[in-house]
């Protein structure tokens, strides 16, 4: 059975750090790229990172290109999220999600196949 | 930026059929898929590559896809399918987005 367990959530001041891990079991991590996604209190859905398997090929979203790093230890299954410069506006829950992907070359489709339950980021003073 | 648009609700009695839209400029050319969300839980995949279903969802559940728009249908909605469903896809770079959000109620 796929697992993903994020730990790490917690209360920050604006400006501050947090590093977010995610545990995965039930499946061979390092043959999978994944991703980190999340959803502000009340909010959709909004997808922050992916990194590859190899971790050859990471991409971010706008809203955190500079201040957030995503990285992976595939001999202990886990992946990170180093979270710096934190405002307000990070505050979210912040789920692990594996990739899938769906056809082929140019039509080649990445999606989230199986999720974890999420950590609760807030940023206040 | 790419956006996939969504109603914002949906209501239904149970055991009517719920129909949930999403429109996209990409749709023709890439798939969407279905997240069901449960108050306080994780999302959960229950329609991909337009219209299959992972093992455990439930038949009710369908997926179908025209042009620019995508809908899920959910055929004699029960109660328990009450939950915020997002539709998500990519764009022409392969950019990952998800629509807005549709709060399905069933009462």
């Amino acid at each position: 059975e796929v697992q993903l367990v994020e730990s790490g959530g917690g209360l920050v001041k604006p400006g501050g750090s947090l590093r977010l891990s995610c545990a995965a079991s039930g499946f061979t991590f390092s043959s999978y790229s994944m991703n980190w996604v999340r959803q502000a209190p009340g909010k959709g859905l909004e997808w922050v990172s992916s990194i590859s398997s190899s971790s050859s090929y990471i991409y971010y979203a706008d809203s955190v290109k500079g201040r957030f790093t995503i990285s992976r230890d595939n001999a202990k299954n886990s992946l990170y999220l180093q979270m710096n410069s934190l405002r307000a506006e990070d505050t979210a829950v912040y789920y692990c999600a594996r990739d899938s992907f769906s056809g082929y070359g140019a039509a080649r489709q990445a999606y989230f196949d199986y999720w974890g339950q999420g950590t609760l980021v807030t940023v206040s003073s | 930026s790419y956006e996939l648009t969504q109603p914002p609700s949906v209501s239904v009695s149970p055991g009517q059929t719920a129909r949930i839209t999403c429109s996209g400029d990409a749709l023709p050319k890439k798939y969407p898929y279905w997240y069901q969300q449960k108050s306080g839980q994780a999302p959960v995949l229950v329609i991909y590559e337009d219209s299959k279903r992972p093992s455990g969802i439930p038949e009710r559940f369908s997926g179908s896809s025209s042009g620019t728009m995508a809908t899920l249908t959910i055929s004699g909605a029960q109660v328990e399918d009450e939950a915020d469903y997002y539709c998500y896809s990519t764009d022409s770079s392969g950019n990952r987005v998800f629509g807005g959000g549709t709060k399905l109620t069933v009462l």
